[in-house]
């Protein structure tokens, strides 16, 4: 298994810009996570879905969408790029089985983004 | 306050050292915890998860006091390998993580 696997590594952009980061796991896994990591602090939600066509805000939602059209994939996209945007990007997924719930949360390598 | 505090360090120690990581958490309700590990420019990874009697694994010990909401993380005999940043981390609701900041230990020779 891949586990969780996130494109691009690396991405510059101008401020005003769009795109989107692609996230895709392999271990059909319902949970997925959106978070991101800015220098010297801690993870911070953005996302989250519990399971195909079901996404919900975490912490920090306000500049991103998700969408959620099958098990494996979670992209988030940006619309209108700002500096306060600069940031690592991580992507996690967790799974549950029946009424059992595993804690643990497997996390893509990240994507550092830059808005100039 | 912020949800869950931790001390930033860095912490430098010796190879064979014993070190101790503190954490504090502001939600009384919360009922899992974990410790994970980043190492620099990587994605956290789960080292171990921290239950009410306290755990050990390996040089690792983790304590859980819910009277204070205080979480701790022993390692013992600290080795090279070890110089990572530890991030505290509380279930939330709907088991959404909840990260700290984290704390940097750098192990020397």
């Amino acid at each position: 298994n891949a586990g969780v696997t996130q494109t691009p590594k690396f991405r510059i952009l101008k401020i005003g810009q769009s795109m989107t980061l692609q996230c895709t796991q392999d271990m059909n896994h319902n949970y997925m996570y959106w978070y991101r990591q800015d220098p010297g602090m801690g993870l911070k939600l953005i996302y989250y879905s519990v399971g195909a066509g079901i996404t919900d805000k975490g912490e920090v939602p306000n500049g991103y969408n998700v969408s959620r059209s099958t098990t494996e994939d979670f992209p988030l996209r940006l619309e209108l790029a700002a500096p306060s945007q600069t940031s690592v990007y991580f992507c996690a997924s967790r799974m549950t089985s029946g009424t059992i719930s595993y804690n643990e949360q497997f996390f893509g390598p990240g994507t550092r983004l830059t808005v100039l | 306050r912020k949800e869950v505090e931790q001390d930033p360090g860095p912490f430098n120690v010796p190879e064979g050292a014993t070190v101790a990581f503190n954490c504090t958490y502001s939600n009384s309700a919360s009922q899992s915890f974990f410790w994970y590990r980043q190492d620099c420019r990587k994605e956290p990874k789960l080292l171990m998860s921290v239950y009410s009697s306290g755990n050990e694994d390996g040089r690792f010990t983790a304590q859980l006091n819910r009277a204070s909401q205080y979480i701790s993380l022993l390692i013992r005999d600290s080795k090279l390998s070890d110089s990572a940043t530890y991030l505290c981390v509380v279930m939330g609701g709907y088991n959404k993580l909840i990260f700290g900041a984290g704390t940097r230990l750098a192990v020397h020779p």
